[in-house]
């Protein structure tokens, strides 16, 4: 059955610490890895991943996949009082995306 | 969110009543979803339509059943609502030649059974 899990589930942090979320997979037939941002309501697309090892960046974000340890992390440094949310990881595989549980990040001022 | 028109925002319902959630999309996508949160649970998949005229179970489908009208519309039936079907449910897009910006999710229907 494919899953997909999220580590840590709630992390709180102090403004301008650095982050990093972790999300391991088991999915057939993988063609890609999400993650999203989600506050209040619809989740928010960040990054799309195919390959292995090449980091994309946005601002204060960045991720990273290893398809060989069926992992990625998600990176977020300076954190900021805005960013806190729940992100989500989520695998696409041949037909479904499967979605983790969850980080909830807290960022405290 | 742009594109992608859930309705209704918001419903209450009795145990055992019936409804329709509405899920409309103007990106001209193939495929749609329906998922479910809960607390802790992450997004579930309950159904799905990889193009007009067919549809899939996903994850968990017990209790719903779907409707892929046209192109632009996917709804989602609760037949005999249960409290376990409280939660929020999220509609999706995406097309199937470009995955780059990845899922265009709907801004959710917050469903409570009593």
């Amino acid at each position: 059955e494919d899953k997909v899990v999220q580590s840590p589930l709630s992390l709180v942090v102090h403004e301008g610490d650095t982050v990093t979320l972790n999300c391991s997979y088991e999915v057939t037939n993988f063609r890609s890895l999400l993650w999203y941002k989600q506050e209040k309501k619809a989740p928010t697309f960040l990054f799309m991943l195919t390959s292995s090892g090449i980091e994309k960046k946005s601002g204060r974000l960045s991720s990273i996949l290893d398809k060989k340890e069926l992992f990625s992390i998600l990176n977020i440094t300076a954190t900021q009082t805005g960013d806190s949310a729940v992100y989500l990881c989520a695998v696409q595989g041949a037909q479904k995306l499967v979605f983790g549980q969850g980080t909830r990040l807290t960022i405290n001022p | 969110n742009a594109g992608v028109t859930q309705t209704p925002k918001f419903q209450v319902l009795k145990t055992g009543q019936s409804m329709t959630l509405q899920c409309a999309q103007d990106m001209n996508h193939n495929s749609m979803y329906w998922y479910r949160q809960d607390p802790g649970m992450g997004l579930r998949l309950i159904y799905y339509s990889a193009s007009e005229g067919t549809t899939d179970k996903g994850e968990v489908p017990n209790g719903y059943n779907v409707s892929r009208l046209n192109k632009r519309e996917f709804s989602l039936r609760l037949e005999s609502a249960a409290p376990s079907q409280t939660s929020v449910y999220f509609c999706a897009t995406i097309t199937g030649a470009a995955l780059t910006y990845g899922y265009t999710f709907g801004s959710g229907t917050r469903l409570t059974v009593v």
